[in-house]
């Protein structure tokens, strides 16, 4: 059964640092999906993707953020500079987007810890 | 900003027991997902609902879409103790383009 995945599963970087998350979406998806959830709390959107072009985000997703696809098949989340609070789960999430079939697949997530 | 609310937040019950867990907005969703997620992993799809009233079943577990697709439950008939973890709705509020989710129910079923 196909499958989103995502790498690394834990990363650990210093304040400051850059990070790149990186996912590979179920192939004949067409809208892919970046949320993050801190530790004990909700599952937030950050992002969704499609046409090669961002198609909503959140407030959450400022300038520190931003989204690649930069091939056929991988879909990059960058946080640039990294703060102690951007520490959460990130979880990629691919779909095909149309109303009937609207649901989301997700990976099992990247654990990032800012030290 | 739509919001979902699920009820209730936590919730531990005996093995065999019923249960209902709700999820509630005061904006209208173009679909509805329910998924499940345990410690560490991501969510795990368990049904997408579309119609307003809609009822969907998944062996024992049901779910049903309000009429005006503004709200959803969950419901488990003799839970057992593999049923255990968070329960997550989420809306789809722009056919595609967002999915919110709900803050989630724990729920957990002790042998």
């Amino acid at each position: 059964e196909p499958e989103v995945t995502q790498t690394p599963s834990h990363q650990v970087t210093q304040m400051g640092q850059e990070v790149i998350l990186r996912c590979v979406p179920i192939s004949n998806h067409l809208y892919f999906y970046w949320y993050r959830q801190i530790l004990g709390q909700k599952v937030e959107f950050l992002v969704s993707f499609y046409n090669n072009e961002i198609s909503e985000k959140s407030e959450i997703f400022d300038d520190q953020f931003s989204v690649e696809r930069p091939d056929g098949s991988n879909f990059t989340l960058k946080i640039r500079s990294t703060k102690l609070e951007d520490s959460a789960m990130y979880f990629c999430a691919s779909g095909r987007g149309r109303r009937e079939t609207g649901e989301l697949f997700f990976g099992e997530g990247s654990r990032l810890t800012v030290l | 900003t739509q919001l979902l609310e699920q009820s209730p937040q936590f919730l531990s019950i005996q093995e065999g027991e019923n249960l209902t867990v709700y999820c509630n907005s005061s904006s209208v969703f173009s679909s509805l997902q329910w998924y499940r997620q345990e410690p560490g992993e991501g969510p795990v799809l368990l049904v997408t609902v579309v119609t307003g009233g809609e009822v969907k079943k998944l062996k024992r577990l049901t779910f049903q879409f309000g009429d005006a697709r503004k709200d959803s439950s969950l419901h488990i008939t003799a839970a057992q103790p593999g049923d255990t973890g968070l329960y997550l709705c989420a809306g789809d509020t722009a056919y595609g383009q967002n999915f919110v989710f709900g803050p989630g129910t724990r729920l957990s079923v002790l042998p």
